[in-house]
């Protein structure tokens, strides 16, 4: 147990379909990450939140929402997303911006069909 | 940012130590040396860090050149559950994971 806490752990999901990934940290974290790993691939960050303010957005498409509401929580927001868009989205949190300790969720994994 | 490199898979037998390299030859004064790992599906672990001095925890020991261009993680006596993808990173790495080091350990 991480202190990281993703939900849902799978989703399904057509392409016209409007889901959300949900991640909550108990450790006090002031920064807050959504990372893309696809089949065989390394990791891709995708967004970075320092003090609930974006601080990263690293040329995602916009079918990827990410809102932080505070600074335990994170969603990411998916609509009409495209079959490469099938990955573990994994979320993962770290004291603040310019700390290299992460500590990650278990993750989601996500199907589009 | 400092990039690394590892080889791209290493075999151990179970009971044995495992030592896995990294290379990171353009690494900064003040940047430190994170490991993670990752098994099959899950979210990456951190293992370890260090700056310059060797590092142990309960989980593995971290050797660290005298130059700080290369390091070594050691998981002193590898079981099958520390079969995984170990990845070595350094300072502003947290966006370039790598291809890691798949080690398999092996009854």
């Amino acid at each position: 147990e991480t202190g990281v806490t993703q939900t849902p752990r799978h989703l399904v999901m057509g392409m016209t379909n409007k889901k959300s990934l949900k991640c909550e940290q108990h450790l006090g974290h002031n920064a807050m990450y959504w990372y893309k790993q696809s089949a065989k691939k390394p990791l891709e960050l995708m967004f970075v939140y320092s003090l609930e303010e974006r601080v990263e957005n690293n040329s995602v498409p916009s079918r990827f929402s990410p809102e932080c509401p505070n600074s335990s929580h994170l969603f990411l927001h998916l609509h009409t997303l495209q079959p490469e868009d099938s990955a573990l989205y994994l979320c993962a949190s770290s004291q603040d911006y310019f700390s290299e300790k992460l500590f990650f969720g278990s993750g989601t994994q996500l199907s589009v069909l | 940012d400092a990039k690394t490199t590892q080889p791209p898979s290493m075999d151990c037998a179970e009971g044995r130590a495992a030592n896995l390299p990294c290379n990171h030859s353009t690494i900064s004064g003040n940047e430190y040396v994170y490991w993670y790992r990752q098994i099959h599906s899950q979210g990456p672990q951190y293992i370890i860090h260090g700056l310059k001095n060797n590092e142990t925890n309960e989980m593995a020991s971290l050797i660290i050149t005298e130059d700080r261009k290369s390091s070594t993680l050691i998981l002193p006596h590898a079981t099958l559950r520390d079969t995984a993808v170990y990845y070595c990173i350094v300072m502003g790495g947290k966006s370039t994971f790598g291809d890691g080091t798949t080690l398999t350990v092996k009854p």
